[in-house]
């Protein structure tokens, strides 16, 4: 167990939908980034927090968002929801300048 | 930007040893992980190197050389247990804060 959280474990969900994942970093760490995979692709880097403030985005859609609470946890925002979103969402934990990133067991996303 | 490169597969024997290639470019660098993945599950840690040299972990060692931007990673006395995606990711170094990820390597162990 990272201590890593993340609800719910799986999702299925109609196209033009909007749902919304949570990650509950570990205790102590400030840092959150979330990470799209797809079948058979590598992990996408989408967005970075640290301490409620957005550090780093990458290819993120405009349909998707993200934010991070006073309580240190995450929501990532998926709205207008297409098939190609359908995929494993993993939030990372780390703290400041340390050394690892952990992982959550991740959201399994399926867009029907 | 960042490019990370690492073999897409790599088949090795129970018992044996394999080496893992990694290379990267990077406009700006604070360390280099090494993550398994076995399908389906999330990424566990392995290894942190943010300078040049070895670091051994029991079975698995990790190396990086950082004027040749590269590294590898080392798993010895293969099991069955090993066959998983093995991820290389890069920390960028300053603000903007992120960490990338190679498409990962998918290693076979046969019997």
């Amino acid at each position: 167990d990272s201590g890593v959280t993340q609800t719910p474990k799986h999702l299925i969900t109609a196209t033009g939908q909007r749902v919304t994942l949570r990650c509950s970093p570990r205790s102590g760490d400030l840092s959150v980034y979330w990470y799209q995979q797809s079948l058979d692709q590598g992990l996408q880097f989408l967005i970075h927090y640290y301490n409620g403030e957005e550090r780093a985005k990458g290819n993120i859609l405009e349909r998707f968002s993200a934010q991070q609470f006073p309580d240190l946890h995450s929501e990532l925002n998926l709205s207008s929801l297409e098939l190609g979103d359908s995929a494993l969402y993993f939030c990372a934990s780390s703290l400041q300048g340390g050394a690892e990133a952990f992982f959550g067991q991740g959201t399994r996303l399926t867009v029907v | 930007g960042q490019n990370i490169d690492q073999p897409t597969e790599m088949t090795a024997t129970e018992g044996a040893i394999v080496q893992i290639n990694c290379t990267y470019q990077t406009s700006g660098f604070n360390g280099l992980f090494w993550y398994q993945q076995h399908a389906g599950e999330a990424p566990t840690f392995l290894s942190y190197n943010v300078l040049d040299g070895l670091e051994e972990k029991g079975r698995f060692s990790s190396f990086l050389s950082r004027s040749k931007g590269y590294s590898y990673l080392l798993l010895k006395e293969l099991q069955m247990k090993d066959s998983a995606s093995y991820l290389c990711a890069v920390r960028e170094r300053g603000r903007d804060d992120k960490i990338i990820f190679g498409k990962g390597t998918r290693l076979h162990i046969l019997p």
